[in-house]
């Protein structure tokens, strides 16, 4: 069965420039997640849908992230304007639902290395 | 409040050496998950195991095993004759019931000399 597949798996990108990340949850997980992993801060949530619904965006930095999740199979994180700082691996995570007798259980993707330079 | 602690933060072992990943953990909640992840050299991160807080019994899979001990908010991994492959940063997570948010430790690089 297909995990959880994000794209690009590496992107290097210049300061000021908008960065879109990918991710196609598990079939059959409408609890998505998006998580940020860096040396100082280790794993972060950034924001967690449940049906396609932001239910927590606390974690996102700042407005220069936006995720949006339009339909089951798609999620996006964009950021805009980029900046060296956001340089990080960003992971798209599924679960079932997470009251469901399988839920609690994340699995996370392949994560997708971000160089801001 | 949640807190997971992994004091370990590297250790290196040589192959076919048995070693165990410490995970210590803090709640006030009676029902809560914890979970062990591996994030090998390439980067993703896997799921291993998930264990509900009703359930201590010890689980074994293969060369690996946890040790779950209430008594110690204790929920410790070990890899029996551990190969090359086992190389990773292993981390340690705490979820109590009802949320989502996941409480990772600092993780435990694990390094596995041929």
């Amino acid at each position: 069965d297909a995990g959880v597949i994000q794209s690009p798996r590496h992107e290097v990108t210049e300061m000021g420039q908008e960065v879109t990340l990918r991710c196609k949850p598990i079939s059959g997980h409408n609890s998505l997640f998006w998580y940020r992993q860096t040396m100082m801060r280790g794993l972060e949530l950034l924001i967690y849908f449940n049906n396609n619904v932001p239910i927590d965006d606390s974690g996102m930095p700042e407005d220069r992230f936006s995720a949006k999740m339009p339909n089951a199979s798609f999620s996006t994180l964009k950021i805009q304007p980029s900046e060296p700082r956001d340089s990080a691996v960003y992971f798209c995570a599924s679960s079932f639902p997470w009251t469901g007798p399988s839920g609690n259980t994340i699995y996370f993707g392949e994560g997708s290395w971000l160089t801001v330079v | 409040a949640q807190k997971v602690t992994q004091a370990q933060t590297e250790i290196s072992v040589v192959e076919k050496e048995d070693v165990t990943l410490d995970c210590v953990y803090e709640t006030r909640d009676t029902t809560y998950y914890l979970f062990w992840y591996k994030q090998p050299p390439s980067g993703e991160l896997v799921f291993l195991i998930r264990r509900n807080s009703f359930d201590e019994q010890n689980e074994i899979s293969g060369r690996y095993s946890w040790n779950f001990q209430k008594s110690t908010s204790s929920f410790n991994f070990t890899i029996t004759a551990s190969q090359v492959v086992d190389s990773a940063v292993y981390f340690c997570a705490l979820s109590d019931s009802g949320t989502y948010k996941y409480i990772f430790g600092t993780g435990t690089r694990l390094k596995v000399l041929a």
